[in-house]
């Protein structure tokens, strides 16, 4: 099956920073990838999401870049702000007639220092 | 607003008193998961329905099952609740299988087996 790393675990940077968090996926049939946010106690809520046939994608100050030929995607938090702070998951699907089952990373919890 | 419930969002059980945990939709989408997260972990997928079609994941105990009676309706039943039973259940939505939709998360019901 489908296993997704997901590094770092924990990630701590200054307001108005950049932020990288980087996820490596083993099924190169994956074709799907989220990403989410987790604020404690509350639900996990998708951000951004690119598919396979596309190599980066943007919005605003999140961006999301693949390399299928590596199994690996990255997600980029510009300009962070305090309200960024939360955990952060990324996921990996092969879409089909199985169904779209998400593989999710371990989560890197993010802090964002004022 | 079209959206995912879970009802109750906390629910205190009993070690071996079996539970239901229920989730409805109002987006109409036709497949429906449920997710268990341990505290600081990703989400780990049980099962899900792609409208009354179950599938259950290899790993998933025998002690959780499910029932989706409608397209809006679908719940977790857990026949013996453990100790390690206790996590956040998540309830998620998905417009279709086989193509690369959206999951969409309900706020979740936290478990606590005492």
């Amino acid at each position: 099956g489908e296993n997704v790393e997901q590094h770092p675990s924990t990630l701590s940077v200054q307001e108005g920073d950049s932020a990288v968090i980087k996820c490596t996926y083993s099924d190169s049939a994956s074709n799907y990838f989220p990403w989410y946010k987790q604020e404690l106690g509350k639900r996990p809520q998708l951000i951004i999401d690119i598919r396979s046939n596309v190599g980066e994608k943007k919005d605003q100050r999140i961006a999301v870049t693949l390399n299928k030929t590596a199994k690996h995607f990255s997600l980029h938090i510009t300009e962070t702000q305090p309200e960024d702070s939360a955990v952060y998951f990324c996921a990996a699907s092969r879409v089909g007639a199985a169904g779209n089952k998400l593989t999710f990373g371990g989560g890197t919890r993010v802090l964002v220092k004022p | 607003d079209a959206m995912v419930i879970q009802n109750p969002r906390y629910q205190v059980t009993q070690f071996g008193k079996p539970v239901t945990l229920s989730c409805s939709q109002t987006l109409n989408h036709n497949v429906m998961y449920w997710y268990q997260q341990k505290s600081s972990q990703a989400p780990k997928l049980l099962f899900h329905y792609y409208d009354k079609d179950f599938n259950n994941e290899a790993d998933t105990p025998d002690n959780f099952q499910s029932r989706r009676p409608n397209t809006s309706f679908c719940f977790l039943d857990i026949r013996s609740p453990g100790l390690g039973d206790a996590a956040m259940y998540l309830c998620a939505t998905s417009r279709a299988r086989g193509v690369q939709e959206t999951q969409y998360f309900g706020p979740g019901t936290r478990l606590l087996v005492l």
